[in-house]
């Protein structure tokens, strides 16, 4: 089955740069790709997702891109705040099955 | 607020104990997924069920069943409950339950097994 390897686990920036979160994923046949916000004891919220026909993918300040031949995927938050501090979860589904294959999360401190 | 919803928000029970957790799906999505987050497994997906059938099966023991009815919401049961099982437990839903269909999650159950 699909596993999705997400990177890095704990993430620590000043507010105001730049934060990026790696993905990796293994099968071939994926085509969505969602990233999703967690806040403590919250449900997990969608943030940015891509579909495999396109390579990159915007909305204000958070970016993602796509590379399908290299089978990974980058989540990229500039300007973070500290309202952006939380959990954030890669996850890839695709033909070979419905259901979201998530990473195991990054924990993303953004300080004043 | 995701438009899907989930009851009870807490639960607590003992070993050995049956309970259900019920989700109903945002208004016009068919498909319903199951998830549970523990601290050391993260987010995995347990079952999928589109317009009362199933769809797609993931790591769901065989102590835990679900279905989906004809109004669309769903129930997962868990039986024989064990300290393990404490976790959160997410629903979510999707209009047709495609691969590349968004999913919006409900607030989560909390079940805490003693």
């Amino acid at each position: 089955g699909e596993n999705v390897e997400q990177h890095p686990s704990t993430l620590s920036v000043q507010e105001g740069d730049s934060a990026v979160i790696k993905c990796t994923y293994s099968d071939s046949a994926s085509n969505y790709f969602p990233w999703y916000k967690q806040e403590l004891g919250k449900r997990p919220q969608l943030i940015i997702d891509i579909r495999s026909n396109v390579g990159e993918k915007k909305d204000q300040r958070i970016a993602v891109t796509l590379n399908k031949t290299a089978k990974h995927f980058s989540l990229h938050i500039t300007e973070t705040q500290p309202e952006d501090s939380a959990v954030y979860f890669c996850a890839a589904s695709g033909d070979s099955g419905y259901a979201l294959n998530f990473g195991k999360g990054t924990s993303l401190l953004v300080t004043p | 607020d995701s438009g899907v919803t989930q009851t009870p928000k807490h639960l607590i029970t003992a070993t050995g104990q049956r309970v259900t957790l019920r989700c109903s799906p945002r208004s016009g999505d068919l498909s319903v997924y199951w998830y549970q987050q523990s601290l050391d497994q993260g987010l995995q997906f347990l079952i999928q069920y589109y317009n009362g059938e199933e769809r797609a099966k993931g790591n769901i023991l065989e102590r835990f069943s679900a279905q989906q009815f004809p109004d669309l919401h769903s129930e997962l049961n868990l039986s024989s409950l064990e300290l393990g099982d404490s976790a959160l437990y997410f629903c979510a839903s999707s209009v047709y339950g495609g691969s590349t269909d968004t999913q919006y999650f409900g607030p989560g159950t909390r079940l805490t097994v003693l």
